[in-house]
């Protein structure tokens, strides 16, 4: 199985400062249509999660342009460029290129 | 607008079976882009992928979990899936979720996961 590891754990925030999560998977999620199957999903207290980003960097239907997703291979950032008070939660990067999907432990973004 | 709605018991007994269903509103169960799956949370294990099902000519199953203990079943008269799990153990304690996963017609390309039920949450003990 391919193994996410996320960092940090644990990302404190100011509103209107940015913010960075680092994802890094144990082999290259690289397809061979040259995607990265790599997700990010967050979860906001209380709900399920919800999509964020797909194939690396492609922002999901609704997702404010302010998350960006970017790398390749095997290390991988999703990037909040201005903080918002709504963005608490736990982000979540998961692997999309095999069964089992496999999931990083989450990050927990709090204010 | 897609819509996925769970229901099931909250409580299992220990060794008997989890089932969870989840009734889908604005696609179809056997759409040929969409697939089915199943994913676990718990404080200990987070976010777990527990298996999936969809149509592609014929139905297909991958699953995360020992087969012997795990089933999807999907109904096409109901437009549901159902999650089976036997032999459950406190472990198998978790907020169970269904969500919708996104592909072209050919099955590659990947949209993403981009509906999930609400949740149910599952405690097994006795």
């Amino acid at each position: 199985d391919i193994v996410m590891s996320q960092s940090p754990l644990s990302l404190p925030v100011t509103p209107g400062e940015p913010a960075s999560i680092s994802c890094k998977s144990s082999q290259s999620l690289r397809h061979r249509d040259a995607y990265n199957y790599l997700d990010w999903y967050v979860q906001k207290p209380g709900k399920s999660p919800q999509l964020l980003i797909y194939l690396g960097s492609t922002r999901a239907s609704g997702v404010p342009d302010r998350f960006s997703g970017s790398g390749s291979g095997t290390d991988f950032t999703l990037k909040i460029s201005r903080v918002e008070a709504e963005d608490v939660g736990i982000y979540f990067c998961m692997q999309a290129l095999q069964t089992p999907r496999t999931f990083g432990q989450g990050t927990k973004v709090e204010i | 607008q897609v819509q996925l709605e769970q229901s099931g018991p909250a409580l299992v007994n220990p060794s008997q079976t989890l089932s969870v269903t989840c009734a889908i509103s604005g696609d179809s169960v056997s759409s040929l882009t969409s697939g089915w799956n199943w994913i676990r949370q718990s404080p200990s294990r987070g976010l777990e992928w527990l298996g999936r099902t969809y149509y592609r000519s014929k139905w297909n199953n991958d699953f995360a979990l020992s087969k012997s203990r795990m089933s999807i079943n999907s109904d096409t008269s109901k437009n549901q899936v159902s999650l089976h799990l036997t032999s459950v153990t406190p472990e198998d304690t978790a907020v169970y979720y269904c969500a919708r996963g996104v592909t072209a017609p050919s099955g590659t390309y990947w949209y993403g996961m981009d509906v999930w039920g609400q949740g149910t949450t599952v405690t097994v003990s006795s």
